[in-house]
């Protein structure tokens, strides 16, 4: 496609239930990218792809989270038993392999836990 | 491990007068520096980028950012403000030695353009 797409947009979960993210990032980007952005609050790093490894995994808020991505490009991210204090936007970017090149960011999925 | 300070939460300006919003940095490596913009209810989208070069970028919506090593900043400005211009504004560094680093993102600056 042509630009990052990400699904659901939207997800009302009930707590304690798992919640998976999908994240397709632009064909070509090798480079992936998971955030979480909390209502009024900035950026927050979870995880980092470099193909199908993952580099740096440390922005991983507990071992409830995990993220995988197959054939260097679908990703998910995985929410275990999920709680009220992961509802959030959770929003996927891709990037050329270059370091110098930006990435572009997917509407997000916005996750409410009830 | 690299990271980003916007110092203010909240930068007012009058339409046509000239904004700053400020950033400065910290990595270990060479820095490269974006800028980005959260219109409400949008995605994020890429403003402009600091790599090499001239210290002064030009981007998009006649933003420019200035890289001042020595002062370890990446400034956004524009010369005239405009209302459209109120949005949230996220500055992100990357470690330019390293691979295997992530894009990191401040905690982004709220302008509002007053009419």
């Amino acid at each position: 496609g042509a630009g990052v797409s990400q699904s659901p947009s939207n997800k009302v979960t009930e707590k304690g239930k798992d919640v998976e993210l999908r994240c397709d990032p632009i064909s070509g980007h090798t480079a992936l990218y998971w955030y979480r952005q909390s209502l009024g609050q900035g950026l927050e790093f979870l995880i980092y792809f470099q193909g199908n490894s993952a580099p740096d995994k440390s922005g991983l808020p507990s071992d409830r989270f995990s993220a995988e991505r197959t054939g260097g490009s679908v990703s998910t991210l995985t929410i275990q038993r999920t709680q009220q204090e992961d509802s959030a936007v959770y929003l996927c970017a891709s990037s050329l392999t270059a370091l110098n090149t930006e990435a572009f960011f997917g509407q997000g999925t916005r996750l409410t836990v009830v | 491990a690299q990271s980003v300070a916007q110092p203010e939460d909240q930068v007012n300006v009058a339409e046509g007068n000239p904004l700053t919003v400020k950033c400065t940095y910290s990595v270990s490596g060479n820095p490269y520096l974006f800028w980005y913009v959260q219109y409400p209810n949008r995605g994020l989208q890429f403003l402009l980028k600091y790599i090499t070069g001239d210290n002064l970028v030009k981007g998009s919506y006649g933003f420019e950012a200035e890289f001042n090593k020595s002062q370890t900043s990446f400034h956004l400005k524009k010369p005239s403000a405009l209302v459209s211009d109120s949005a949230l504004y996220f500055c992100a560094v990357r470690d330019g030695n390293s691979g295997n680093t992530p894009l990191v993102f401040g905690k982004g600056t709220r302008l509002s353009v007053i009419a």
